[in-house]
């Protein structure tokens, strides 16, 4: 399985809006509505911040939201902050009852 | 709160077999459905998916790895574990153990260890 495609790097002035792309296919990306998105900051765990193509665990602020498009997921940040400074990696289930990430993309808050 | 914890050798030499194992506490791992699984993150890369273990003991593993990776349950001590044989510089890697809820395919590993270097070296 090959990794899902994302943005080496996005940016976005505080309080402006971004979105990370994450590209599959219809193996993964494509097949199910079960894409999520992780958030890391440098030295530390990777945090779930979206699973279920859109839903938000309990915790996150509702400036974080995804959705999907045939075989492209996408993550939005609204009203950008300089804490959202970070890299942050999509992740899909695949046709075989395996995960695959994203490739990675940073934001930086200009 | 439920925390994990890995542990285990932090330099392994080529050709030989990384273990590590992931200490959980605050939870049982024998019990509520969850999946235990093992993520992986070369110095500098991103995150690779390297498989999981059902409550039950059903396993699920990367492709890409799944000849060399088995992943382990040991209820009495509330853990569970990594092997991956015949390493190479490209297993170099932090090692991550994390909880995933049920079901199985939402990506939700919402529980992380704090994660291990191992260095794959001579």
């Amino acid at each position: 399985q090959s990794a899902l495609t994302q943005p080496p790097s996005v940016s976005g002035s505080p309080g402006q809006s971004v979105t990370v792309s994450c590209s599959g296919t219809s193996s993964d990306v494509g097949r199910y509505n079960r894409v999520s998105w992780y958030q890391q900051a440098p030295g530390t765990a990777p945090r779930v911040i979206i699973y279920d193509v859109s839903n938000r665990p309990s915790g996150v602020p509702d400036r974080f939201s995804g959705s999907k498009s045939g075989n492209t997921a996408s993550l939005t940040i609204s009203g950008l902050q300089a804490e959202d400074e970070a890299d942050y990696y999509c992740n899909s289930y695949t046709s075989s009852s395996t995960y695959v990430f994203g490739t990675g993309t940073k934001v930086t808050v200009l | 709160q439920l925390q994990l914890q890995e542990s285990g050798p932090g330099l392994v030499k080529p050709s030989e077999t990384l273990s590590l194992t992931c200490t959980v506490s605050g939870g049982s791992i024998s019990s509520n459905s969850d999946y235990w699984g093992w993520l992986r993150q070369p110095p500098g890369k991103g995150l690779d998916w390297i498989g999981c273990i059902y409550y039950t003991g059903s396993t699920y593993y990367n492709p890409s790895l799944k000849s060399r990776v088995t992943i382990s349950l040991d209820t009495s001590k509330n853990q569970f574990s990594l092997r991956l044989s015949s390493v190479t510089a490209a297993d170099t890697a932090v090692y991550y153990c994390a909880r995933h809820p049920p079901y199985f395919g939402s990506g939700k590993y919402d529980y992380w260890g704090l994660g291990t270097l191992v260095t794959v070296s001579s």
